[in-house]
């Protein structure tokens, strides 16, 4: 079980926006700076957001991040059939003393 | 353009042992830290071990905590995993990752490899 809990599904239609929710603790996600990957199928995991909210360059605008508490969500909107993948939250823990991901979300576009 | 390739993945009997290397270039080396991190077949990333630009901080994970031992050679642009009295439970998919910092803490991975392969059977 993650220290850090996602839906394990999530879906929507193209064009939609969808929400991709992450929920923690204080020695966590309350704690620390989020991450965001997308794991597209076969291929490996490419950031998304960092710092909570900033996108890397060559990362959509229609890609966002926010940090509420110990809770964090992934915004995407103008959903596309390419953006269906797998999706991963990640953070320090501080009372761990390690890297912590969510269990990740699989995005359907449907 | 900044590349991770990974390399010394294969199959290894339970309790052998296996050194993992990871070959950077396109970024100064020297100026990040540098993560593993493993996926089980059809299962989530978990992240192993991380390390400092200078190998001053090193992190486990406890899963791994005084099997495996992660080190670094900047003059090498290279990273290393040294895996000890491997398990069954340690057969995933290995990615070398850069940090985005100088340190392991805190501040996430920005950029990975495409990993190699373990594989722990008899």
């Amino acid at each position: 079980q993650s220290v850090l809990t996602q839906s394990p599904s999530a879906s929507g239609t193209p064009g939609q926006r969808v929400t991709i929710s992450c929920s923690g603790s204080s020695s966590n996600i309350g704690d620390n700076y989020v991450y965001w990957y997308q794991q597209l199928p076969g291929t490996a995991p490419k950031l998304l957001i960092y710092r909570n909210n900033q996108r890397p360059s060559g990362v959509p605008d229609r890609f966002s991040g926010s940090k509420s508490g110990t809770s964090a969500s992934l915004a995407i909107s103008g959903l596309r059939s390419e953006d269906e993948a797998d999706y991963y939250c990640a953070t320090w823990d501080d009372s761990l003393s390690v890297w912590v991901f969510g269990g990740g979300t699989k995005l359907t576009v449907l | 353009e900044v590349q991770l390739v990974e390399s010394g993945g294969g199959l290894v009997q339970p309790g052998r042992s296996l050194r993992l290397s990871c070959a950077a270039s396109g970024f100064i080396f020297d100026d990040f830290a540098m993560h593993w991190v493993r996926q089980a077949p059809g299962k989530g990333l978990e992240w192993v071990s991380g390390i400092s630009w200078d190998s001053g901080s090193i992190v486990y994970a406890d899963s791994v905590k005084g099997r495996f031992t992660i080190s670094r050679d900047n003059a090498r642009n290279s990273l290393y995993l040294q895996m000890n009295s491997l398990r069954a439970e340690d057969t995933a998919l290995y990615y070398c990752a850069k940090g985005s910092e100088v340190v392991p803490v805190s501040y996430g991975m920005d950029v990975w490899g495409q990993g190699t392969t373990v594989t722990v059977s008899s």
